[in-house]
């Protein structure tokens, strides 16, 4: 069965530092979405991406935040200089409907 | 924007008892789905609803939407150790950005 996958599954990185979080989206799926779970809180959605550009983000997607597609399969999540509340497990997710398919997650570690 | 709150926050019972999590509005919800999270795990969705009273099944799981459509409850009949995690209700806002409620975490005793 298709499946998104996400690597790495684990990132720790010092304050000030960037990082790419990446992600294969299932292949035929057209949406594309990034979200984010703090230990222990609900999941929190980020931004979503459709036909090469963003069609909606929250206010936690800052200007430090971006997305990009770099080629037909993958989908990233860039944070140029991550903070301690960066802290978090990021989820992307893909769909072509209603049904939105999570992958695995990559648990981003601030020190 | 609309806010849906999601009780109990917490609910523990023994294995083969039922459990119950509810979801409420306080507006009118053009449809809401739900969503499992087990332990340690990623968001696996369960099901959508969209008519005025739908109610739907997947064998001990039974989903409700409520006829004014501000509130949704999920029930399990007879749990078992696998329906252990977190159980979230989830509005669709604008195309298709999903908001999560807090949600339920459900903990079994075998």
């Amino acid at each position: 069965e298709p499946e998104v996958t996400q690597t790495p599954s684990h990132q720790v990185t010092q304050m000030g530092q960037e990082v790419i979080l990446r992600c294969v989206p299932i292949s035929n799926h057209l949406y594309f979405y990034w979200y984010r779970q703090i230990l222990g809180q609900k999941v929190e959605f980020l931004v979503s991406f459709y036909n090469n550009e963003i069609s909606e983000k929250s206010e936690i997607f800052d200007d430090q935040f971006s997305v990009e597609r770099p080629d037909g399969s993958n989908f990233t999540l860039k944070i140029r200089s991550t903070k301690l509340e960066d802290s978090a497990m990021y989820f992307c997710a893909s769909s072509e409907a209603n049904e939105q398919f999570f992958g695995p997650g990559t648990r981003l570690t601030v020190l | 924007g609309q806010q849906v709150m999601q009780i109990p926050q917490y609910q523990h019972v023994q294995e083969g008892e039922d459990f119950t999590t509810y979801c409420n509005s306080s507006t009118t919800l053009s449809n809401i789905q739900w969503y499992k999270q087990r332990p340690g795990g990623h968001p696996v969705f369960l099901i959508q609803l969209v008519k005025s009273g739908e109610v739907k099944k997947q064998k001990r799981l039974t989903f409700q939407f409520g006829e004014a459509k501000k509130n949704s409850s999920l029930h399990i009949t007879a749990t078992q150790t696998t329906d252990v995690g977190t159980y979230f209700c989830v509005r669709i806002q604008g195309a298709q950005k999903l908001v999560f409620g807090q949600g339920t975490r459900l903990t079994i005793n075998p």
